[in-house]
């Protein structure tokens, strides 16, 4: 089955300093990685998605890429503020079951 | 379109008892999967049900657990003979197709 690994476990940045964390897979019938963000006692919404078709995707100050050889997905966010301040969930799934990163817990230092 | 719906939010059992968690997928969505979350822990999947049907339970305990989504009503995960280690926060998410998922707001589960 597949097994994801989520980098760093936590991450604190200044804000309007940018954040990158860093998943990897395991399963290469993997074909979509979403990124989920959480907040305290919140559910986790899916805040940007990417298919294996695709190498990059953007919206405003977030962004995935994705390097299917070497198995691995990066989420930037970039002029952080404040209320990104949440935990973030890698997952990715091969269609049937996703599995889920152990989470980044960022802090956005005002 | 109404999100997908879980109850009950909060869910107090004691130690034996049996506990049982709804969840009720978005309108069009014949994909449901339940996660359970510890305190200060991520996701873990247990179980992906189509309508009628178990398509994937390997993350689900072999015992006291177990997953159904009926034709007509949501989706139940039934916990029997809770214990202390039971408490957690259960997400169902549900899907129109087999990937991209949407998270209910989550019934959290308290085993006294």
């Amino acid at each position: 089955g597949e097994n994801v690994e989520q980098h760093p476990s936590t991450l604190s940045v200044q804000e309007g300093d940018s954040a990158v964390i860093k998943c990897t897979y395991s399963d290469s019938a993997s074909n979509y990685f979403p990124w989920y963000k959480q907040e305290l006692g919140k559910r986790p919404q899916l805040i940007i998605d990417i298919r294996s078709n695709v190498g990059e995707k953007k919206d405003q100050r977030i962004a995935v890429t994705l390097n299917k050889t070497a198995k691995h997905f990066s989420l930037h966010i970039t002029e952080t503020q404040p209320e990104d301040s949440a935990v973030y969930f890698c997952a990715a799934t091969p269609g049937d079951d996703m599995r889920f990163g152990a989470g980044t817990r960022l802090t956005v230092k005002p | 379109n109404a999100g997908v719906m879980q109850n009950p939010r909060h869910l107090v059992r004691r130690r034996g008892q049996e506990a049982r968690l709804r969840c009720s997928p978005m309108k069009g969505h014949s994909h449901v999967y339940w996660y359970r979350q510890l305190p200060e822990e991520g996701l873990k999947f247990m179980v992906y049900l189509q309508k009628e049907n178990i398509i994937d339970e390997s993350g689900m305990p072999k015992e006291r657990f177990s997953a159904e989504f009926p034709k007509e009503g949501p989706s139940i995960l039934r916990i029997q003979q809770v214990v202390r280690g039971d408490s957690a926060a259960y997400f169902c998410a549900s899907s129109p197709y087999r990937d991209e998922q949407y998270f209910g707001p989550g019934t959290r589960l308290t085993v006294t």
